[in-house]
C-alpha cells in the first residue's frame, strides 16, 4: 500500500518551455501532497505544499509564478515548470501524507537545454 | 535556524556485520522522525518512523533510536545486505512538514 507515481519519469525539453509532472496516490487519498527538488548529491528540499482544492504554499525564495501548483483532487496534484531554463534542471519528487507519514514518488528528472 | 544534520557523510561496513547510521536534530518541536533510503535516481523509500514519545522502535532489520535529551536519532541496520547500500536521510516532522538531513552513503563491502 501508499504507492506514489510521477509521470513522466524524466523529459527533456528546451529553454522556454513549460514542462507539466503528475503526481498521483495510487491507492489512498492524500489531502496533502508535497514538492521536493533534489540536485545532485544533495537532500531533499521543499518547494511547497499542496493541498487539495486549495492554494499551494511555497517555502521561501521559491517562485510560484514559475512553479505553478494544482491539486485538483485527492489522488492527483500537478506541478507546471513554466517558462523552463537550464538552471531549473534538477530531480523533482513528489510525496503524499497519510497522517503524519509521507510517501514519495520514484521523482521526474528534467533537464532543460 | 533550525537543521537536521548527519555526523557522517560515508559508512562503508562489511557484508553481514551491523550498520549504525547516526543523525542530530535541534527542533525541539518535532514530534515525528522518519529515516528514508534513496538509491540512485530514484526517490526516497520509507524505512521506518518514531513518535517523539517513543525512544525506541523496531522493524524487520532495523530499529530507530529517538534521545530527546541530546536530540539524537539513530538507525540500526542488523546483518546489513548489498541491497541496503544507498543513501540515508533521517528526516524531522513538525506540523505536517518534513526537513530532511543532509545524508549519508552507505557502502557494504562484499
Amino acid at each position: 500500500g501508499a504507492v506514489v507515481s510521477q509521470h513522466p519519469s524524466w523529459v527533456i525539453c528546451k529553454s522556454g518551455t513549460s514542462v507539466k509532472i503528475e503526481c498521483r496516490s495510487l491507492d489512498f487519498q492524500a489531502t496533502t501532497m508535497f514538492w521536493y527538488r533534489q540536485f545532485p548529491k544533495q537532500s531533499l528540499m521543499l518547494m511547497a505544499t499542496s493541498n487539495e482544492g486549495s492554494k499551494a504554499t511555497y517555502e521561501q525564495g521559491v517562485e510560484k509564478d514559475k512553479f505553478l501548483i494544482n491539486h485538483a483532487s485527492l489522488t492527483l496534484s500537478t506541478l507546471t515548470v513554466t517558462s523552463a531554463h537550464p538552471e531549473d534542471s534538477s530531480f523533482y519528487i513528489c510525496s503524499a501524507s497519510t497522517e503524519e507519514t509521507q510517501y514519495f514518488g520514484p521523482g521526474t528528472r528534467l533537464l532543460v537545454l | 535556524g533550525e537543521s537536521v544534520g548527519l555526523h557522517l557523510p560515508t559508512l562503508s561496513v562489511q557484508e553481514g556485520d551491523n550498520s549504525i547510521i547516526n543523525c542530530a536534530y535541534s527542533n525541539s518541536a518535532s514530534d515525528y522522525f522518519i529515516w528514508y533510503k534513496q538509491e540512485s535516481g530514484k526517490g526516497p523509500q520509507f524505512i521506518i518512523d518514531i513518535r517523539s514519545n517513543m525512544d525506541k522502535r523496531q522493524g524487520q532489520r532495523v530499529t530507530v533510536l529517538l534521545n530527546k535529551t541530546v536530540k539524537h536519532l539513530s538507525l540500526q541496520i542488523a546483518a546489513t545486505q548489498p541491497g541496503d547500500s544507498a543513501v540515508y536521510f533521517c528526516a524531522e516532522g513538525a506540523n505536517s512538514k518534513l526537513t530532511f538531513g543532509k545524508g549519508i552513503t552507505l557502502s557494504v563491502r562484499p
